[in-house]
């Protein structure tokens, strides 16, 4: 149980381009997703909150505009990388809290690696 | 501000032997931690975590204990296998308020376990 996936799992495009990255839960519901990026062998950086119902609260640093974030339903948050540039580049990582549980351990997908060229 | 340190990049281990990966936070308002590994172009997956009214959790071959006054953790392996080779993160974060389900990443330990 407690499976989350993403889709895609790897994406080039062109710089200026919009991306979008779903994450999905696929055996439980969570009205809370997150949404990580990670540079590499560095650490996972928190960029957003993503509530289902309302709107997502992005992290210190983080461009609203630029990363826009809708959370439809209760297993399914997406991620759109608008304009993307080459700078954009990084792996994409989403997690999930399922309602059930006590809400501290986050069950991840398996990341969408983005490039722009 | 990195307020959650894994200060040793990586460690190497023989098989079968014991496997400690080190984690040491600055904020106090933390009171959960996780351990998580994570494999190359994959999300991480969840191992073990521990909660700050407790100093020690145990499952199978993974202990974690907590230092709340040294504000450190540890991850113990125990017997070391080869399979266990991966990047090993720990995270924090504060069960209250609107922080609620935050995690603050390490920057992980790459383990290598020789056969």
């Amino acid at each position: 149980g407690a499976v989350v996936s993403q889709h895609p799992s790897r994406v080039i495009c062109k710089s200026g381009t919009s991306v979008k990255i779903e994450c999905r839960s696929l055996d439980f519901q969570a009205t809370t997703m997150f949404w990580y990026r990670q540079f590499p062998k560095q650490s996972l950086m928190l960029m957003a909150t993503s509530n289902e119902g309302s709107k997502a609260t992005y992290e210190q640093g983080v461009e609203k505009d630029k990363f826009l974030i809708n959370h439809a339903s209760l297993t399914l948050s997406t991620l759109t990388v608008t304009s993307a540039h080459p700078e954009d580049s990084s792996f994409y990582i989403c997690s999930a809290n399922p309602v059930t549980s006590g809400g501290n351990e986050q069950f991840f997908g398996p990341g969408t690696r983005l490039t722009v060229l | 501000d990195q307020q959650v340190k894994q200060n040793s990049p990586s460690l190497s281990v023989q098989e079968g032997r014991i496997s400690i990966l080190n984690c040491d936070y600055t904020n106090s308002m933390f009171d959960y931690f996780l351990w998580y590994k994570k494999y190359p172009a994959e999300g991480p997956t969840f191992l073990i975590s521990i909660s700050s009214i407790k100093d020690k959790n145990e499952d199978g071959r993974f202990t974690v204990f907590l230092n709340k006054s040294a504000k450190h953790l540890s991850l113990h392996i125990v017997p070391s296998q080869p399979g266990d080779s991966a990047v090993y993160f720990c995270a924090a974060t504060y069960t209250g308020g609107t922080s609620y389900g935050k995690l603050t990443f390490g920057q992980g330990t790459i383990l290598t376990v020789h056969p």
